[in-house]
């Protein structure tokens, strides 16, 4: 059963429409991300979040939005896509508190992905 | 602007060799460094973490770290066609340890 689920795994859609992302986790993670994967440029982080009342820009957060509905969802919003926003997304998140089973505290558990592509 | 730097590749090593990955970074500060295995078409999974200088083993991987050089290695030894895939560098922001800076990645391809 996968942890971190993303939907839809694939999206075409014209310029200027709005589009959602979707992610849900069932790790208990409190943090969680969003990046896009571009050829040549690896991932760049969107948004972040530490919890339900705690959302951060990332690197390129501009032209996007997002929404912590609850500890497992976190959505990303294009409010009007635009074709250089086409791309690869992931949604990620991380338990810092080296809850898991892992030994490592830091790492990033990635959703599939969503390949995004704007016309 | 924080940097991770890659060589995009291909790599190409022979069934059985020593694949050797390279990344450097720009923050002289950073602390904590994982690679990322990424198969076509599929999500990043963490292989392995350092934060100390010096070599971390695992199985057949071993990282690598030289923080004077400002530069963190990957080795996979015995080489697998299975090990072929795009190979991501992370390096955790200095000042918010909730921020991950990643390279663009090395193609790897292990020839059988």
């Amino acid at each position: 059963d996968a942890d971190v689920t993303q939907t839809p795994r694939n999206r075409i859609t014209k310029t200027g429409k709005r589009i959602m992302l979707e992610c849900s986790q069932t790790k208990g993670h409190d943090r969680m991300y969003w990046y896009r994967q571009d050829p040549g440029l690896g991932l760049r982080l969107i948004y972040y979040s530490f919890d339900v009342k705690d959302i951060n820009k990332g690197e390129i957060s501009d032209g996007y939005s997002v929404s912590r509905q609850a500890q497992a969802k976190f959505s990303l919003s294009l409010e009007s896509a635009i074709p250089n926003q086409t791309a690869l997304y992931f949604c990620a998140t991380s338990d810092p508190e080296g809850q898991g089973a892992s030994s490592s505290t830091d790492t990033q558990y990635f959703g599939p992905g969503t390949r995004l592509t704007v016309l | 602007q924080k940097e991770v730097e890659q060589n995009s590749g291909p790599l190409s090593v022979p069934e059985g060799a020593i694949a050797s990955l390279n990344c450097t970074y720009s923050d002289r500060g950073s602390q904590s460094f994982f690679w990322y295995r990424q198969y076509s078409g599929k999500s990043p999974e963490l292989i392995m973490f350092i934060y100390s200088n010096g070599d971390k083993e695992d199985g057949r991987f071993t990282a690598q770290l030289n923080k004077a050089s400002q530069y963190v290695s990957l080795l996979i030894r015995d080489s697998q066609p299975s090990d072929s895939a795009t190979y991501l560098c992370a390096v955790r922001d200095l000042y918010n340890f909730n921020k991950f800076y990643f390279g663009s990645g090395t193609k790897l391809n292990v020839k059988p």
